[in-house]
């Protein structure tokens, strides 16, 4: 079963703007991942967040993480076409070393 | 350094047959997880392998089954194919299970279609 609620489940914007995704999650966590995947093809890594941690940049990727609400949200900023792809947040149970848990997901497609 | 690699990345299987996915993990890694991706879902886990031996294991059934190689290499192995086994099989490859909050590398994966 999956563990995450992504919202929404397909996003549709213009180059440029930014894009948010919203991942909800119903136990407790060591850490949430989000995950690039193109075409219905292997997943690429983009940042990882540790319970204990609130907010994380890399690039042009913003991911906030509220345990009190079980809900982390990723931001990508100034969008690309190459954006376009569907993304997907991930859990790591508490004492669930390496077992991720995924929601999902969501489908993003920029615009030229 | 080569990533993740899965073979084959594309099957075609008749249903009651029993396939084989192979996975070599990235360079330095020496744990292989397994994941099942239905169309429009997101990825489930199957199983995790450490050290030859399966260390846990999602909601699957025992018709699929596993195996990891001394050189971390791994393969997924589902007997008596139904046609809601098809689906993408991905691997994923990290460094020693035991360690928290590491990333996973995965493969491109195999799409798995039973006819």
């Amino acid at each position: 079963s999956q563990q995450g609620e992504e919202d929404p489940q397909a996003l549709s914007i213009q180059e440029g703007e930014n894009a948010t995704m919203n991942c909800s999650y119903k136990t407790s966590i060591n850490n949430l991942q989000w995950y690039r995947q193109n075409s219905g093809r292997g997943l690429v890594h983009l940042i990882l967040i540790r319970s204990n941690e609130r907010e994380k940049h890399s690039g042009r990727l913003r991911v906030t993480l509220d345990t009190s609400k079980k809900s982390s949200s990723l931001l990508i900023t100034a969008s690309r076409a190459a954006d376009t792809a569907s993304y997907f947040c991930a859990t790591e149970g508490a004492g669930n070393t390496g077992k991720l848990i995924f929601g999902q997901g969501t489908t993003l497609q920029v615009k030229p | 350094d080569a990533g993740v690699t899965q073979s084959p990345t594309h099957l075609i299987k008749t249903r009651g047959q029993q396939v084989t996915l192979r996975c070599s993990p990235k360079s330095g890694h020496d744990t292989v997880s397994w994941y099942q991706q239905a169309l429009g879902q997101g990825p489930q886990f199957i199983f995790q392998y450490y050290e030859e031996e399966e260390r846990q294991r999602g909601n699957f059934p025992d018709r699929f089954s596993g195996h990891q190689f001394p050189n971390y290499s791994s393969e997924l192995n589902v007997n008596a194919l139904l046609l809601g086994d098809s689906a993408l099989y991905l691997c994923a490859s990290s460094l020693d299970y035991a360690r928290r909050d590491t990333e996973a590398f995965f493969g491109q994966g195999t799409r798995l279609t039973v006819v």
